[in-house]
């Protein structure tokens, strides 16, 4: 089945530096990799996401990248600031549907100010 | 807004008990799941449903079952609950037209 590899697990940036966080997955059928945000005690929420046939998507501060052939893509996050430190999961489908999700262990991101 | 409703934020059992952790969605999705979340490891899958009594496996389903009698319900169920399902258990839905999932709130279960 799926395998999704997630690194660093923790990242300690200054407020306006950049943070990037990697992921590897196993199955080349997968075809959708999100990226979730968990603030402490709440929910995971979608950040951003990109499909197998798109290489790079940007949402402002945000971007995501993607190499099909290495099986590997990447969150970058620009500018940071405190409201981003939270923990980062990646995640990659695991059927063709694109609906169920294998995550990655998660990146706990603290940014100083 | 888009609901997904889990029935208890914490719960308290016994080891060897039965237990259901019920989830409800109001927004007429067909795909609902279980994640378990536990530190350093993230979520893992548990099970899934993709329409009405239909199921599958997710990555660790071992000591768990499901049940999907109606569309808007997912439960959950620890047939004999140990110490190592204590957990943060989340529940998720998505229409299948649209793969972001709308988590609930969590269901943090100890089990003693």
């Amino acid at each position: 089945g799926e395998n999704v590899e997630q690194h660093p697990s923790t990242l300690s940036v200054q407020e306006g530096d950049s943070a990037v966080i990697k992921c590897t997955y196993s199955d080349s059928a997968s075809n959708y990799f999100p990226w979730y945000k968990q603030e402490l005690g709440k929910r995971p929420q979608l950040i951003i996401d990109i499909r197998s046939n798109v290489g790079e998507k940007k949402d402002q501060r945000i971007a995501v990248t993607l190499n099909k052939t290495a099986k590997h893509f990447s969150l970058h996050i620009t500018e940071t600031q405190p409201e981003d430190s939270a923990v980062y999961f990646c995640a990659a489908s695991i059927n063709q549907a694109g609906t169920a999700l294998i995550f990655g262990k998660g990146t706990t991101l603290s940014v100083s100010s | 807004d888009v609901k997904v409703t889990q029935s208890s934020r914490y719960l308290v059992k016994r080891t060897g008990e039965k237990v259901f952790l019920e989830c409800v969605q109001d927004m007429d999705h067909e795909n609902m799941f279980w994640y378990r979340q536990d530190p350093g490891l993230g979520l893992r899958l548990i099970y899934f449903s993709y329409d009405v009594k239909m199921k599958e496996k997710g990555d660790i389903p071992e000591g768990y079952s499901v049940s999907r009698e109606k569309k808007e319900r997912f439960s959950l169920i620890l047939e004999s609950a140990s110490t190592n399902q204590t957990s943060m258990y989340l529940c998720a839905s998505n229409p299948p037209t649209n793969e972001k999932l709308f988590f609930g709130s969590g269901t943090q279960l100890s089990v003693l």
